[in-house]
């Protein structure tokens, strides 16, 4: 059974530092991952998607790396802002649905 | 992409009656999925939606408190029955364009509180 794990729980840190958020899953028989962000009570927004086959992913300030025999992926934000401060969820795809790490709650002071 | 509506938003019901959540999507897709995420938790699946057919459910949840329906490839509703506190939860719907290796998109959810 799939587990997934994130790493740390929560993050806090000042506005312009660059951060590295962890994402861990025990099962590396997997199609894709991918990163979204969640305001709190909202739904998730899609970040980044990396298939299995796939190294990185970049998108603006955001790149996503994947080990997939390892078990690893890292999402990092450079030059972070206030508009950062969300729980920032991993989800792996091993068939026709994800499962879903605890998340990393992020507060970017200004 | 896909773009997916929610109804409703948020609610907050009596125990012991039942909601019903629509969940809209601008395209048809192939996957539906429905996802409950209780307070300061992460998201569990409850089932996958099937057009057409009964929905798969997950362990620890059952159609008799969670029934499904899916008429036609771009819609489907997830009722929450007869509920108590403890299913008070933000209920989220996912689609995916199709089965296997691709992306996933969610609805904004439903944030129901049970008093």
């Amino acid at each position: 059974k799939q587990e997934v794990t994130q790493i740390p729980a929560a993050l806090s840190v000042p506005e312009g530092e660059n951060l590295v958020l962890n994402c861990s899953f025990t099962d590396s028989a997997i199609y894709n991952l991918q990163w979204f962000r969640q305001d709190p009570g909202k739904g998730l927004t899609s970040l980044l998607l990396i298939q299995s086959s796939q190294r990185e992913q970049t998108s603006g300030r955001l790149n996503a790396s994947l080990d997939k025999s390892s078990g690893r992926s890292t999402l990092y934000i450079a030059a972070s802002q206030p508009g950062d401060s969300a729980t920032y969820l991993c989800a792996v795809a091993g068939g026709q649905n994800f499962v879903f790490g605890p998340g990393t709650r992020l507060s970017v002071l200004p | 992409s896909a773009v997916i509506s929610q109804k409703p938003s948020r609610d907050i019901c009596q125990r012991g009656t039942s909601l019903t959540i629509q969940c809209q999507v601008d395209s048809q897709v192939t996957m539906m999925f429905w996802y409950r995420q209780q307070p300061g938790q992460s998201l569990t699946l409850i089932a996958t939606a099937n057009q057409g057919s009964e929905a798969t459910y997950e362990s620890g949840f059952v159609i008799d408190k969670f029934p499904i329906s899916r008429p036609n490839l771009t819609f489907s509703t997830l009722t929450v029955s007869n509920m108590s506190p403890e299913d008070s939860s933000i209920y989220l719907c996912s689609v995916a364009l199709k089965a296997g290796a691709t992306e996933a998109f969610f609805g904004q959810g439903t944030r129901l509180t049970v008093v």
